[in-house]
């Protein structure tokens, strides 16, 4: 089956640093998801990718849609405390699709923020 | 508040048992879904049901059961377990099983740990 390598699996960041993470995969994918699990929830959509290339913000959260459609990278500016928890991304090989079980997650990056 | 609520949030169960894990959402949803989430690995699906029906069984054991009555709950059965399947088991929602910017909506799991 479609794998995603999402990467770096942990990190460890004082606040106020941006962070970076990205998922790529040998298959190409034309829809891109990010979640966050904070501790003891369950994922919550940030940001959905429906276009290569395309650029999209949530606040202080930006994730891009990799031109091959084969990966994608989330960035996060001047950390806080509450960004703790588990990022994942997700992708679907459908335009559009964000369900359904065509949807591929990554192994998620756990993000550790020191005040 | 999630609009997907799962109980119990934790359960521990000896492999001869038999329990069932219950999921009700209160979004008007048409799908939901089981999920299995073990630490560092990808989420990976388990069920799918779209309108009651199931559509998609991921290669579970039959030791898991899943029941849907109606779209708003979903149940998961489990009777003689492995030690392995201690996880977190995550349900979600969506408006449908595949349609364009129909999001997953998650539940907080239930962390099941089978001694």
């Amino acid at each position: 089956g479609q794998q995603l390598n999402q990467s770096p699996q942990s990190m460890f960041i004082q606040e106020g640093e941006d962070v970076s993470m990205n998922c790529t995969s040998s298959s190409i994918f034309n829809t891109w998801l990010w979640y966050k699990q904070d501790p003891g929830e369950g994922p919550v959509l940030l940001i959905a990718l429906y276009k290569a290339g395309e650029l999209t913000s949530n606040g202080r959260l930006t994730a891009q849609f990799g031109i091959t459609r084969k990966d994608s990278f989330l960035n996060i500016s001047a950390s806080i405390p509450s960004d703790v928890g588990i990022y994942f991304c997700a992708g679907h090989p459908n335009a559009g699709g964000t369900s359904y079980g065509k949807l591929t997650f990554g192994q998620g990056t756990i993000l550790t923020v020191h005040p | 508040e999630t609009g997907v609520t799962q109980t119990p949030r934790h359960l521990v169960m000896g492999m001869t048992n038999k329990k069932s894990l219950k999921c009700e959402q209160h979004l008007g949803h048409n799908a939901m879904y089981w999920y299995k989430q073990s630490a560092k690995k990808p989420l990976e699906l388990m069920f799918v049901y779209n309108f009651k029906e199931q559509t998609e069984n991921n290669s579970v054991p039959s030791r898991f059961s899943p029941e849907c009555p109606n779209s708003s709950h979903l149940f998961l059965h489990l009777h003689t377990l492995q030690p392995e399947d201690s996880a977190l088991y995550l349900c979600a929602s969506s408006q449908d099983p595949g349609g364009y910017n129909s999001p997953l909506h998650f539940g907080n799991g239930t962390r099941l740990t089978v001694t």
